[in-house]
């Protein structure tokens, strides 16, 4: 069964302050994608970041990165100098490729986890 | 481009109502999905088509609620009658097979309060 797990409900630090939100997913496709979102206290849901099972190679975006293990099942998120407007809820998602290679975009998200950047 | 349009933002109705929620998704876009959250159980994956056709309502949590997409354009979401426990935001999104990244483009969502 697919699963994914946040286990930080909350997490609250002050700016500047590096902060990771660790994910572990479960799933017994070999072919699959992650993903994190993000849910401003306006309360859209916003695109982070998608990573495919293949590409184990982490990524930077600025202020963000994402770590990919698939020997330990995790997906994790560092925001570095973290700031006020990063304070959101955050979602990792997993998506399994079904017909093969195709993607629907069907997402199983985590419980998400709070994250309160203060000033 | 517009983005999914979802309406209306916000609803209250009392218990036994029917609540209709409205979708158009991103023009091109060839699934939908509507998605439920709420504090206690999260996000979670009511119902998607591919080409206006149902794929998967597993998720569907009764009778009560039911989903149409009459053409490529348009989507709703029904709940009759609608109960307290209805009470959440509610999202559509929609995605394009063919980019195959899976990404999802949401909504703002719709939140129902049901009294």
């Amino acid at each position: 069964a697919q699963k994914v797990t946040q286990a930080q409900t909350e997490i609250s630090v002050v700016e500047k302050e590096d902060v990771t939100l660790d994910c572990v997913y479960e799933t017994r496709d070999t072919t699959y994608y992650l993903f994190w979102y993000k849910q401003p206290p306006s309360g859209e849901l916003v695109f982070l970041i998608r990573r495919n099972s293949f590409d184990e190679q982490n990524e930077i975006s600025g202020r963000y990165s994402w770590n990919f293990q698939k020997s330990t099942s995790s997906f994790n998120f560092t925001i570095t100098a973290s700031q006020v407007v990063d304070s959101a809820v955050y979602f990792c998602a997993l998506s399994e490729a079904q017909g093969g290679s195709s993607n629907t975009g069907k997402l199983i998200f985590g419980q998400g986890t709070t994250l309160q950047v203060k000033p | 481009d517009a983005g999914v349009i979802q309406s209306p933002r916000h609803e209250v109705t009392e218990m036994g109502q029917e609540v209709t929620l409205r979708c158009k998704p991103i023009s091109g876009h060839d699934y939908l999905f509507w998605y439920r959250q709420t504090m206690m159980r999260g996000l979670e994956l009511l119902i998607y088509f591919n080409n206006n056709v149902p794929i998967d309502d597993s998720g569907m949590p009764e009778d009560r609620f039911s989903a149409k997409m009459p053409n490529a354009s348009f989507s709703t979401l029904k709940i009759q009658p609608s109960e307290p426990r209805d009470s959440a935001v509610y999202f559509c999104a929609s995605s394009l097979a063919a980019r195959n990244t899976g990404e999802l483009f949401f909504g703002e969502g719709s939140r129902l309060t049901v009294l």
